[in-house]
């Protein structure tokens, strides 16, 4: 599968609890891009990261939340202490550009759902 | 945060027939992407615009990138029952990686 993965697809979390969502990008994409949606609405930009480096983190809110985009490994998105407004879908994308230079599509994996009870 | 206006905001046909939808701005944007998400899943990338004025075609898609560069088109011909789904648009000024998200279109195809 050449595409964006993420993982877990689903996660269920107590609120106080710490979820960590996991996003492999497309092969040779080195742009990360997690969003965000809840039901019924669009996608909302969190952040931007290149390997080990947050480019863009104005989405994201200021506690928290954090990401990161290690040498090796996966992105991935924490958040701690979840509260019950942080159930949503959040989505990775990635690119192979940078923006402003055509084709910088983003690819979208499909997902993980968090559920906080 | 800003979002795009698209609209119509939901939308029931009978299969066969065509469709439009449209995403408007107030700003100019360079780029325009159009998506497609089906339930429990990712945005699937259809067309990706990038001149004003721009038409282009996949399949029964097609797309258009609107000369005031403020909107953009998206039709679809003769639909069928799997075109169900919500169809976002995304738009984003040159120079930067941010897309602004539409509202989505929830189309719904009856047989």
């Amino acid at each position: 599968n050449a595409g964006v993965m993420q993982n877990p697809r689903h996660l269920v979390r107590r609120r106080g609890q710490e979820a960590r969502l996991r996003c492999s990008p497309m092969k040779g994409h080195s742009h990360v891009y997690w969003y965000r949606q809840l039901p019924e609405e669009g996608l909302k930009f969190m952040v931007y990261l290149q390997k080990e480096n947050i480019i863009d983190e104005s989405g994201m809110p200021k506690e928290r939340f954090s990401a990161e985009f290690p040498k090796e490994g996966p992105s991935i998105l924490r958040i701690q202490q979840v509260v019950r407004g942080d159930s949503a879908a959040y989505f990775c994308a990635s690119s192979y550009r940078l923006a402003g230079v055509v084709n910088n599509e983003q690819f979208f994996g499909p997902g993980t759902r968090l559920t906080v009870l | 945060g800003q979002q795009l206006n698209q609209s119509p905001q939901s939308m029931f046909i009978q299969e066969g027939e065509d469709v439009s939808m449209n995403c408007t701005s107030s700003s100019i944007f360079n780029t325009w992407l159009w998506y497609k998400q089906d339930p429990g899943e990712g945005p699937v990338l259809l067309i990706a615009l990038y001149k004003a004025g721009e038409l282009t075609s996949n399949g029964r898609l097609t797309a258009q990138f609107g000369i005031t560069r403020k909107d953009s088109f998206l039709n679809i011909s003769a639909s069928i029952p799997s075109d169900v789904g919500i169809y976002f648009c995304a738009g984003a000024t040159s120079g930067t990686y941010k897309y602004i998200f539409g509202t989505g279109t929830r189309l719904k195809v009856l047989a």
